[in-house]
């Protein structure tokens, strides 16, 4: 069965303190491993998408990289509008499993 | 408009009752799901379906039906609500492929009492 793990459950951060979550992951044939933001009351939105380990992506100051058995969030000089949790996903044939997220709160 | 529509946003209901939870989508996409969120536990897919006739359930659909009534509707049921039902229910999009993200609405907060 697929299993996804994300740490810290809850990270709080002054602004410009960079940090990264860590999101490991047992799947049998991986198709991509996905990175979304949600907000309070919202639903979840897409950051990004990798495929194979060694890869790398990169969105304003969010880095996601892949190895063969996690994957890291990293946030570089984060600022208060980054705040909001962040979840991995996992996706084999036919559906995404998820993670419980990292909840991060940047402080000014 | 969004993309992916959920109706109602909220909703309180009592146990035993039937619910019915609507979902609809502009992104021309076969794929929809139905996802429950809570505290802890992530997301857990509930049902989903690859195209209208198609229907299929996922880790945790004891207690729920589904029904596609068209490309770009996807409804979900309690058939009869109990308390730990109460959670956050998301509906979802993707394309066919493997190489996409779903787009997710913005969700129905359902308590039952």
């Amino acid at each position: 069965e697929d299993q996804v793990t994300q740490s810290p459950e809850a990270l709080r951060l002054q602004e410009g303190e960079s940090s990264s979550l860590n999101c490991s992951y047992t799947v049998s044939g991986l198709r991509g491993l996905f990175w979304y933001r949600q907000d309070p009351g919202k639903g979840p939105e897409f950051l990004f998408t990798l495929y194979s380990a060694g890869e790398e992506k990169e969105k304003e100051r969010l880095k996601a990289t892949l190895t063969k058995k996690e994957s890291f969030l990293h946030i570089t000089a984060p600022k208060p509008e980054d705040s909001a949790t962040y979840l991995c996903a996992v996706l084999n044939d036919y559906k995404l499993s998820f993670g419980a997220g990292t909840t991060v709160t940047v402080r000014a | 408009d969004a993309d992916v529509t959920q109706t109602p946003r909220n909703r309180i209901t009592k146990t035993g009752k039937r619910i019915m939870l609507e979902c609809s989508q502009t992104k021309g996409h076969d794929r929809m799901y139905w996802y429950r969120q809570d505290p802890g536990l992530g997301l857990r897919l509930i049902y989903y379906s690859f195209d209208v006739k198609d229907i299929n359930k996922g880790e945790i659909s004891d207690g729920y039906s589904v029904s596609r009534q068209a490309q770009a509707k996807f409804s979900l049921s309690l058939e009869s609500a109990i308390p730990n039902q109460t959670a956050l229910y998301f509906c979802a999009t993707s394309e066919a492929g493997y190489n996409y993200g779903y787009t997710f609405g913005s969700g129905t907060r359902l308590t039952v009492v």
